[in-house]
């Protein structure tokens, strides 16, 4: 069973509308991320949090909002979308925001925006 | 700001032949950073093949291994026999002293040969 959820596993959005992100982690974690893939790039880390507040945000822009309604969830809202936010988005946890932890990854959602 | 460098997008080696794939890192925040090893088989997500949190180092998994020279700030990946089940995106990343982010290197994607 899969134990990062995130959903949908693939959006196709327009330009200027909004979405969300979903991720849910079924580990125990208590810490939990948002990393960014686009094509040609490597990994990018945007936000981690620890026990459901933030604790880094490489994320410029304000049109990125995480969103944790719940523990084991961390949800990433995007804003007025562009084309340059077609990536693919991942989610991670980890046990504690400790440097030792390991980070998990969810499988992504890929997002396309036209 | 700390970096990460794999300097093959893509390797192609011959089944049972040695393989090394270069990682080189910049780290300025205090302290030695820990060291990753995350790969990507096809189809499947992200996870962690092996990391190193003390510098000198070795770290093994799945006949894989890489040591922590924090002299030449490298951490190399290496397996004596390859086989074609190891084709895949390996990533190396590190994360800083105190810090929650990876940060990850391009990815060099291996392909065996049989």
């Amino acid at each position: 069973d899969p134990k990062i959820i995130q959903k949908p596993k693939y959006l196709v959005a327009v330009t200027g509308s909004e979405k969300i992100l979903i991720c849910e982690q079924y580990l125990g974690h208590n810490a939990m991320y948002w990393y960014r893939q686009s094509a040609k790039k490597p990994l990018e880390f945007m936000f981690s949090y620890s026990y459901q507040k933030l604790m880094d945000n490489q994320t410029a822009s304000s049109r990125f909002q995480p969103q944790s309604s719940k523990k084991n969830h961390l949800d990433l809202q995007i804003t007025a979308l562009k084309p340059d936010d077609s990536a693919t988005y991942f989610c991670a946890s980890s046990q504690d925001w400790i440097n030792q932890d390991t980070q998990y990854f969810g499988p992504g959602t890929r997002l396309l925006v036209l | 700001g700390d970096s990460v460098t794999q300097t093959e997008g893509q390797v192609t080696v011959s089944e049972s032949k040695s393989l090394i794939i270069n990682c080189t890192y910049s780290a300025t925040s205090i302290g030695y950073p820990n060291l990753f090893w995350y790969v990507r088989y096809p189809g499947e997500g992200l996870q962690l093949l092996l990391k190193v949190i003390t510098a000198g180092q070795k770290g093994s998994s799945r006949g894989f291994e890489a040591t922590y020279n924090k002299e030449a700030t490298s951490f190399h990946l290496q397996k004596a026999s390859v086989q074609e089940s190891d084709s895949a995106v390996y990533y190396c990343a590190l994360r800083g002293y105190n810090q929650g982010k990876l940060i990850f290197g391009q990815g060099t994607k291996l392909s065996i040969k049989p």
